[in-house]
């Protein structure tokens, strides 16, 4: 049974990085691909990027491309989604998310619990 | 790519709710299904179009033809009340992409 744990909250000023982690349990981190999906408040799902284990390479969404970065730690089972020069409409509760962990080859199958991540002044 | 799914459904308690995706040529893609519930993360209730995870009920299905997919909910409960995303991987760009979302009430 594969299980995702997230870090913590987070408050950040404007201009400030953070960086979300997330621990894979259950499964080996190689046999997966871990992608991160935000939800602003009040608002639908975005996707963000992720790796993609059967391209053995990082795909990200266009207006995210150069602002964040997904990488992932292979002995500990962690993915790591990083943002730089926060600004005020990142405030959103960030999930990561497999792909891989059952039948379908393109389903985000299992969710972490989210991590909620406010930018403030 | 864009999908477009209606901002809201309505339907009475053991109707048949159907949550409409559309898209260009979305036949030709797989469509996945989430179910969010108020305060809880999302949870995928039908993959590749038609295909059901264990643990959802069989009262979940899919169908995907031409422009539009479809997210069929029969014997629908008042536990079914959520909000419910269809996804697409567009892989001419490499993009995940989600419909804006539904909002099915059940009154």
């Amino acid at each position: 049974q594969v299980h995702l744990l997230q870090s913590g909250a987070e408050v950040k000023k404007p201009g400030a990085s953070v960086r979300v982690s997330c621990k894979v349990s259950g499964y080996s981190l190689k046999e997966l691909s871990v992608h991160w999906v935000r939800q602003a408040p009040g608002k639908g799902l975005e996707w963000m990027g992720g790796f993609d284990r059967e391209e053995e390479d990082t795909f990200y969404a266009q207006k995210f491309k150069g602002r964040v970065t997904v990488t992932e730690d292979t002995i500990t089972d962690t993915s790591y989604l990083q943002i730089r020069n926060m600004r005020f409409e990142d405030t959103a509760v960030y999930y990561c998310v497999t792909v891989g962990a059952l039948r379908s080859l393109e389903a985000f199958d299992i969710w972490g619990q989210g991590t909620r991540v406010s930018v403030s002044p | 790519y864009v999908l477009t799914q209606p901002p809201s459904v309505s339907v009475a308690p053991g109707m048949t709710a159907r949550i409409t995706c559309g898209g260009n040529k979305i036949g030709s893609r797989r469509v996945h299904w989430y179910q969010q519930k108020s305060g809880q993360a999302p949870v995928v209730v039908v993959q590749d179009d038609d295909d059901r995870p264990s643990g959802i009920p069989d009262r979940f299905s899919g169908s995907n033809s031409g422009n539009t997919a479809t997210l069929i909910i029969t014997s629908v409960e008042v536990a079914d009340e959520a909000d419910y995303y269809c996804q697409v991987w567009d892989n001419s760009s490499e993009d995940r992409v989600f419909g804006g979302g539904t909002k099915l009430s059940v009154l």
